[in-house]
């Protein structure tokens, strides 16, 4: 089945440690984000990319670094700069093209602190 | 970043009552979406609107793209238990070369039986 796949589900960081976590889609899509989600809140977007070897910052994007070197995969590291990483962590992945296209989502990474 | 406004923040409906939540921002939009989310788990899409004044339906839901373009309504008709969660919208618009995403902070849905 085509679909957007996070891993791991749950993820432990140590004081000074960076993390990194997974993101894979197969719905051939050329667009893929990364946001951040807190109690209570909406969707706060750290990284996008829409197109294979680039990506821009979103509006939370310091302290957290991504990769594009394949259109399917779309890393994201959580670095020791990035002082309150404790939260729900979405990727997603959209259509590229004339028209906005709906992002689809995964099923999310939950980063806590040891 | 802007997020939209959403309301209401939460709701207690009884089971078989119709719901209603809407979506609202000073900017205008080119595409309104509305997502479900559930515990632990990351949004579904459950309908995407392109045009002012469409109305949609999936199911028991329906949607409508405001004609002003600056607010959407979802509406679930006859609620069940399984309709529990968060409901967030989101609105697309052409911004410095690309197409934002702008995401409202959800609405969440408590159904008794």
């Amino acid at each position: 089945d085509g679909g957007i796949t996070q891993s791991p589900k749950y993820l432990f960081r140590k004081e000074g440690q960076n993390v990194t976590l997974s993101c894979e889609q197969n719905l051939n899509h050329d667009a893929m984000y990364w946001y951040r989600q807190d109690p209570g809140q909406g969707l706060r977007l750290i990284y996008y990319s829409q197109i294979v070897n680039d990506f821009q910052k979103g509006d939370i994007a310091e302290g957290y670094s991504v990769s594009r070197e394949k259109k399917e995969s779309f890393p994201l590291t959580v670095t020791s700069a990035q002082k309150n990483p404790t939260a729900f962590y979405l990727c997603a992945s959209s259509k590229k093209g004339a028209n906005n296209q709906p992002q689809h989502f995964g099923d999310g990474t939950r980063l806590s602190i040891l | 970043g802007q997020q939209l406004n959403q309301s209401p923040q939460s709701m207690f409906i009884q089971e078989g009552e119709d719901v209603s939540m809407n979506c609202t921002s000073s900017s205008i939009f080119n595409t309104w979406l509305w997502y479900k989310q559930e515990p632990g788990e990351g949004p579904v899409l459950l309908i995407a609107l392109y045009k002012a004044g469409e109305l949609t339906s999936n199911g028991r839901l329906t949607a409508q793209f405001g004609i002003t373009r600056k607010d959407s309504f979802l509406n679930i008709s006859a609620s069940i238990p399984s309709d529990v969660g968060i409901y967030f919208c989101a609105g697309t618009r052409w911004d410095s070369g690309t197409y934002k995403y702008i995401f409202g902070t959800g609405t969440r849905l408590k159904v008794l039986a």
